[in-house]
C-alpha cells in the first residue's frame, strides 16, 4: 500500500457522460499530481495543486477539470466523456512542491468510456 | 525542450541474462532529476530510483544499478541475472528542479516493456 488512496478502482461509463475520480494523499504530503496514462498518450502531466492552490498545468483538456480541498484530497472531474479519454489516470502525491525526490502513486482509475 | 526517449519499446529476455534498458533525456536545466519507476502486470507505479544531476555515481541496490553519464545525457538501468518477477513496463523520468521551476512534473519516457522468460 503506497499510502496514497484512489478511487474508484474501475470505473465503465457511457460517452458524454460525467464521472469524478477522488484521491487521498498520503498522510503529510501537501501536493497532488494527476496523470493519464494511454496507449498511444504514455503517461502525461494533467494537473498539480499545493496546498489547495494550482501549482502547475499540464495537457488538460478543457472538458476536464481539478480541485484540492482543505483536507488535501483532490478530485479529477472528467465531463462530456469521449471514447478516447478511456486511459488510467492515476494521482500521486509529495511533500513539497517540487518532484525533486519523486513521488508516490496511488494505483490508479481505469476509466473505459462505451 | 524537455524530454526522455526510451528507444526499447519491448525487449524480451530469458531468466538469468543480464538486460540494460537506456534512457536518454534532453533538459536546458543545468540541476534536474532524473528517476525511474516499474509498472508491474498489477498496474501500480512503483519508484526505483532518484539521481540528481549533480552525483554521476554509479548505483547498484541488488541486481539492479543505475549508470548516469552526464556527458551522453544518459541514465541507463540494467538489471543482473533477470527473473520472471521483472517483467514490467519500466519508465525513466525527469524532473527541472533549478532555475524558475517551481512545479513537481515529471516528463516520463514512453517506458520500456520487458518481458523475461523462464
Amino acid at each position: 500500500d503506497s499510502g496514497v488512496t484512489q478511487t474508484p478502482k474501475h470505473l465503465i461509463t457511457a460517452t458524454g457522460q460525467r464521472v469524478t475520480l477522488r484521491c487521498s494523499p498520503r498522510s503529510g504530503d501537501l501536493s497532488v499530481y494527476w496523470y493519464q496514462q494511454s496507449l498511444d498518450q504514455g503517461l502525461q502531466f494533467l494537473i498539480q495543486y499545493y496546498n489547495g492552490e494550482e501549482r502547475a498545468k499540464g495537457n488538460i483538456l478543457e472538458r476536464f477539470s481539478a480541485q484540492q480541498f482543505p483536507d488535501l484530497h483532490s478530485e479529477l472531474n472528467l465531463s462530456s466523456l469521449e471514447l478516447g479519454d478511456s486511459a488510467l489516470y492515476f494521482c500521486a502525491s509529495s511533500v513539497e512542491a517540487r518532484a525533486n525526490y519523486g513521488y508516490t502513486f496511488g494505483s490508479g482509475t481505469r476509466l473505459t468510456v462505451v | 525542450a524537455q524530454k526522455v526517449t526510451q528507444a526499447q519499446t519491448e525487449i524480451s529476455v530469458v531468466e538469468k541474462e543480464d538486460v540494460t534498458l537506456d534512457c536518454v533525456y534532453e533538459t536546458r536545466d543545468t540541476t534536474y532529476y532524473l528517476f525511474w519507476y516499474k509498472q508491474p502486470p498489477s498496474g501500480e507505479l512503483v519508484f526505483l530510483i532518484r539521481r540528481n544531476s549533480f552525483d554521476e555515481q554509479n548505483e547498484i541496490s541488488g541486481r539492479y544499478s543505475w549508470n548516469f553519464q552526464k556527458s551522453t545525457s544518459s541514465f541507463n538501468f540494467t538489471i543482473t541475472a533477470s527473473q520472471v518477477v521483472d517483467s514490467a513496463v519500466y519508465f525513466c523520468a525527469l524532473s527541472e528542479a533549478g532555475g524558475s521551476s517551481n512545479t513537481g512534473k515529471l516528463i516520463f519516457g514512453q517506458g520500456t516493456t520487458l518481458q523475461v522468460k523462464p
